[in-house]
Formats: C-alpha cells, structure tokens, sequence
C-alpha cells in the first residue's frame, strides 16, 4: 500500500532560520505530491503540490521538488517567520482511486 | 476554495448517545471525505464518497456510518458514542483536479 513519513516534531526555530522538513513516500504507481499547513484551530489547506518527477512546487517562499529518484518531497524555505507556526502535512495522490495518504505531521514552532 | 463548512462546531455529548455531524460543499464536488485527527496519529480517513448515495469505508470506520443523499451535503453519525470517538473531525470535498483536498474547519467532539 501507498505510505508516507515525515520527520517527527516539533521543529523549533528562530526567526529567518532555514527550514527543512523531510517526507518521503512509498507508491505503488506514480503519484501527485502535495504539502498542506494547518494553523491553530483550522483545517488543512494546501501549501504547494508537484505532479510528476522533478517539479518544483512553490508558494509563499516554500519549496519542494518530487524526486522519483529518493522517492522524496522535502520542504523547504530559505527564512521562517513566527506566522509560519504550523503543523505541516506531507500527503500523496495516487490513481486510479485519488484517495489521499497523509503523513502524521510536523509542528513547527519558530521564536522572534 | 471549496466552500466547506462543517455543523456543530463543538459538541459535547455523553457516552451512548447518537451524534450527526455535518458537512456542506456549495462547490458541486463529487468527492467528499471524512476524516478524525488525532495527537499522535495524524489524518485517519473514516469514510468517504465518491457521489450521491456512493460511499466506503476508510482505515477506522467501526463505529461511524455515514449518507450522502444531497451532493452538497456529506453526514457521518457515531451511532452510540464512545470515549475513544473524542477528537476533532475534518471534512474534506476533492478538487476538480481530482487530487487537492479542500478542508473544513473541522468539529471539536468531546464525548464524556
């Protein structure tokens, strides 16, 4: 079956720190990629997403690249703000049925 | 943005009790998925459907059933509430790329 991991928390940060947190995946086809936050007291929203081997998805100065090679989606962004305290999910897509895997999340606390 | 809200927003009830939670979608999405999250766990899916009256089961749906007699709207019942049935619960309807989950705000469930 479809899994994924993701680094456990809570990732602690200082402000305009670098940030990485990692996911890989397990797939029995060819799966879509996708990160979702979550802020305190709300659902998930979708955060950025890749659909095929090397694409980069990118939003609000996160990252992340689908690499097929390391079976991997890591996420990344190159200085953290306090509003980006979140719990971050890891989750792929995969066809045919599209029901989506999530992985356990990862809190990210940053201090000012 | 799929327009999903989630009724009640918090609920306490007592161990025993019937509990009807619901989800509305003003998108027309064919998808719609419900989910309990929980420390330590993540996202578990419970049920989801993929139309009118066309649902299945997900990971963890002893407990719960769920209808689906309108597109828009999607209700899962825990027909006898149970402690372990305590957590938050998000719906999410599937986007038309057939891939992106669009959340609610979720239902805080406390049953005593």
């Amino acid at each position: 079956g479809n899994s994924v991991t993701q680094m456990e928390g809570p990732v602690t940060l200082s402000e305009e720190a670098f940030l990485t947190i990692n996911c890989t995946y397990t797939a029995t086809g060819y799966p879509s990629l996708f990160w979702y936050v979550q802020y305190p007291g709300e659902g998930l929203q979708l955060l950025l997403k890749a659909t095929k081997a090397d694409d980069k998805g990118s939003n609000k100065g996160f990252e992340a690249t689908y690499r097929k090679e390391t079976t991997s989606f890591h996420l990344e962004k190159g200085s953290v703000q306090v509003s980006d305290s979140a719990v971050y999910f890891c989750a792929l897509s995969d066809r045919p049925s599209n029901i989506p895997t999530f992985g356990r999340g990862t809190s990210l606390i940053v201090h000012p | 943005d799929a327009g999903i809200t989630q009724s009640p927003r918090h609920k306490v009830t007592e161990t025993g009790t019937p509990v009807t939670l619901r989800c509305h979608q003003t998108e027309n999405h064919r998808y719609m998925y419900w989910y309990r999250q929980d420390p330590g766990h993540g996202l578990r899916l419970i049920h989801y459907s993929y139309g009118v009256k066309d649902t299945d089961k997900g990971e963890v749906s002893d407990g719960y059933s769920v209808s689906r007699s309108k597109t828009e709207d999607f209700l899962l019942t825990l027909e006898s509430a149970t402690s372990s049935q305590t957590s938050v619960y998000f719906c999410a309807a599937q986007g038309v790329d057939q891939e992106t989950q669009y959340f609610g705000p979720g239902t805080r469930l406390l049953v005593l």
